[in-house]
């Protein structure tokens, strides 16, 4: 079965330090989404991106952050100057959509970032 | 987003059904009833959903209450690998809207 696969699984990282994290979508998927999941708590959206461009963001995803895909199968999400709050499970997001109400969102199994 | 309500959290025996309720009083009429759960140390993972129709796929059930206002996650025989926190999400129709999770129910299975 098809599958999203993000990497790392974890990364530790220093405050200020630069992170990108990675994400392989379900081949012919069309839209793509970042969401976070600080330890115990809900998971937020952070960002959704289509045909190349951002569809909508939240609060959360301010200029420290950013999405790209850069060559037709990866989706990455890059934080630029990590801060301690930024800890969190970052969870990467796929579907075709094209069905009525929405296609299913495939989610990827995480990546844990944990900024010292 | 229109707001959704359910319980903290339920407990069922295993081989028994459950029923997971989910309150969405404001729904309007674009708002599909999507179903997520997220089992421990995963990323969510999709269940079903559904409008107006009760739904049925190989994971669960769905049952809408007619004005639309509540609806009823039924797993139909509950085992260890259910236990996860379900969520209960509304999302409009016609654009790869995101989801909004809430807190969800988190789901305890004993044998």
């Amino acid at each position: 079965e098809p599958e999203v696969t993000q990497t790392p699984s974890h990364q530790v990282t220093q405050m200020g330090q630069e992170v990108i994290l990675r994400c392989v979508p379900i081949s012919n998927h069309l839209y793509f989404y970042w969401y976070r999941q600080i330890l115990g708590q809900k998971v937020e959206f952070l960002v959704s991106f289509y045909n190349n461009e951002i569809s909508e963001k939240s609060e959360i995803f301010d200029d420290q952050f950013s999405v790209e895909r850069p060559d037709g199968s990866n989706f990455t999400l890059k934080i630029r100057s990590t801060k301690l709050e930024d800890s969190a499970m970052y969870f990467c997001a796929s579907t075709l959509e094209g069905r009525p109400g929405g296609g299913e969102l495939f989610f990827g199994e995480g990546s844990r970032l944990t900024v010292l | 987003d229109a707001k959704t309500t359910q319980p903290n959290s339920m407990e069922s025996n295993e081989e028994e059904p459950v029923h997971l309720p989910c309150n969405h009083s404001t729904i309007s009429g674009t708002d599909y009833i999507h179903w997520y759960r997220q089992l421990p140390s995963q990323g969510p993972e999709y269940v079903i959903h559904g409008l107006t129709s009760n739904v049925n796929n190989r994971m669960a059930s769905l049952a809408i209450a007619e004005d639309r206002k509540s609806s009823t996650l039924i797993l139909h025989r509950a085992t260890l690998r259910d236990a996860a926190v379900y969520y209960c999400i509304l999302r409009r129709t016609g654009t790869a809207s995101k989801l909004t999770f809430g807190t969800g129910t988190r789901l305890q299975v004993t044998l």
